[in-house]
C-alpha cells in the first residue's frame, strides 16, 4: 500500500501552500501530516485527517476528500521551509505507511 | 516531560546483527504501542515495526519482515528492536515513535545505524 505526494512545492511568502497525498484506504482510514526540518524529529501538524495539536500555528489545516488528503499552510512563512510527510495505515489499520514526503520551498 | 531515548546504533558488516533500544518516561509505558521508523540518509521516513500496548501483536513492513524482531519490556519502560542479516539498505536513523488518538505523538531523536563494510 503506498500514499503519494509530489516531491516538491514552492511558493512565496505570504502565499497558500498545499500538499496533497493520495491513497486508496484514505476513505477508511485516518490521515496525519509531519513537519521535518533539517535534523530535527519529526513533528506532527495536522492529526485524524483535519485536527491540529496544540502548539501548531492556526495558519497549518487539513482536508480530506475522498482517496485525497490536503495540507494546507496559509500564509506561508520562511520558517515553514521543511519536508512533509503524510501518515496512514493499510485498509486493515494494522500497517503503518508514510507517504515519500514533500519538500516546502519558501522563495 | 515525555522523553523516547533511543540508543544501540553502530557500523556493522552486511550480515551481522544489531539490538536497538529505547528508553521511555514520561508517561504510561504499558498504556501504549510503540513503534519504529527509519530514514535512510536523504531519503524520507518509512515505517519498520508496531507492537501492541502488552506485546501480544507485532506488525513489520515488507522490507524488513522475518529478519527484525520487536519486542518491549513493560517493567523496565523499554522498547527493542533486534535485527539480523544486515543489508546496506538497513542504514538508517532508527526512530522509536508512540502515536495515539488525538494528538499524544511522541519521537525520539533517532539512533544511527551503518551498514558496512
Amino acid at each position: 500500500y503506498e500514499l503519494t505526494q509530489p516531491p516538491s512545492v514552492s511558493v512565496s511568502p505570504g502565499q497558500t501552500a498545499r500538499i496533497i497525498c493520495s491513497g486508496d484506504a484514505l476513505p477508511q482510514q485516518n490521515a496525519y501530516w509531519y513537519q521535518q526540518k533539517p535534523g530535527q524529529a519529526p513533528v506532527q501538524v495536522i492529526y485524524k485527517d483535519t485536527e491540529r495539536p496544540s502548539g501548531i500555528p492556526e495558519r497549518f489545516s487539513g482536508s480530506s476528500s475522498g482517496t485525497i488528503v490536503t495540507l494546507t499552510i496559509s500564509g506561508v512563512q520562511a520558517e515553514d521551509e521543511a519536508d512533509y510527510y503524510c501518515q496512514s495505515a493499510d485498509s486493515s489499520g494494522s500497517y503503518v505507511v508514510f507517504g515519500g514526503g514533500t519538500k516546502l520551498t519558501v522563495l | 516531560e515525555v522523553q523516547l531515548v533511543e540508543s544501540g546504533g553502530v557500523v556493522v558488516q552486511p550480515g551481522g546483527s544489531l539490538r536497538l533500544s529505547c528508553a521511555a518516561s514520561g508517561f504510561t509505558f504499558d498504556d501504549y504501542a510503540m513503534q519504529w521508523v527509519r530514514q535512510a540518509p536523504g531519503k524520507g521516513l518509512e515505517w519498520v515495526s508496531l507492537i501492541s500496548w502488552d506485546g501480544e501483536n507485532t506488525y513489520y513492513a515488507d522490507s524488513v519482515r522475518g529478519r527484525f524482531t520487536v519486542s518491549r519490556d513493560n517493567s523496565k519502560n523499554s522498547l527493542y528492536l533486534q535485527m539480523s542479516s544486515l543489508r546496506a539498505e538497513d542504514t538508517a536513523l532508527y526512530y522509536c515513535w508512540t502515536s495515539a488518538a488525538g494528538d499524544f505523538d511522541f519521537w525520539g531523536q533517532g539512533t544511527l545505524v551503518t551498514v558496512s563494510s
